[in-house]
């Protein structure tokens, strides 16, 4: 059973609007958040967290929101951007339980379109 | 630091043969993790060590993965004998307890055709 689902496989946007990413999960254990980027032929990278004590989390053009009663986060980026293009996972982890690793969605492919 | 180092970066083999994937993650971490991705099932994890000794080997599909950490800055995923089903990105990562254990740092990945 997957504990961190990315129902979207894919997503166009036009360049200069918002793109919006989401991502359940159903574990509530889960109290740490990611997302990671990944362009073709290269491995994902580290975009932005949110921890759970947060429901909101912002750099530049990233935002992430946390809805902890929904078991619901989203990823907002504004304005998009063609380099924005890419495949972006959602990871989540409970952070005190000792060895565990993240666990990561199936991810999104965002095209943003000129 | 020249990030997590994976080799080869595209490997072509025939059913039956012996593949061995290779990783060197970032000096200083004491997590490594191995992780497939393919269209159906995203992103797997297979295996993870730390501090060099195997955590959680129960993503390893099957007998014919085996993956050894013999030192900090060396691992290795073997199959064999390699199947059609096998191919796929693999992706060797590492991460810091120290810092933060959960931004795993990702290689750039081996993509792996088996035929």
């Amino acid at each position: 059973d997957q504990q961190v689902k990315q129902n979207s496989p894919s997503l166009s946007v036009q360049e200069g609007r918002i793109s919006i990413l989401n991502c359940d999960y159903t574990n509530s254990m889960f109290d740490y958040f990611l997302w990671y980027k990944k362009y073709p032929a290269e491995g994902p990278t580290f975009l932005i967290s949110i921890s759970s004590i947060k429901d909101k989390n912002e750099d530049g053009r990233f935002t992430v929101f946390l809805n902890k009663s929904a078991k619901h986060l989203s990823l907002h980026i504004v304005p998009s951007q063609p380099g924005d293009s890419a495949v972006y996972f959602c990871a989540a982890i409970t952070l005190n339980s000792g060895n565990t690793p993240l666990v990561f969605g199936k991810g999104t492919r965002l095209s943003v379109i000129a | 630091d020249a990030g997590v180092i994976q080799s080869p970066r595209h490997e072509v083999t025939e059913m039956g043969q012996e593949v061995t994937l290779r990783c060197k993650p970032i000096s200083g971490h004491d997590y490594l993790f191995w992780y497939r991705q393919t269209m159906m099932r995203g992103l797997e994890l297979l295996i993870y060590f730390n501090n060099n000794v195997p955590i959680d080997d129960s993503g390893m599909p099957e007998d014919r993965f085996s993956a050894k950490m013999p030192n900090a800055s060396f691992s290795t995923l073997k199959i064999q004998p390699s199947e059609p089903r096998d191919s796929a990105v693999y992706f060797c990562a590492s991460s810091s307890e120290r810092e933060h254990r959960d931004e795993q740092f990702f290689g750039p990945g081996t993509r792996l055709t088996v035929l």
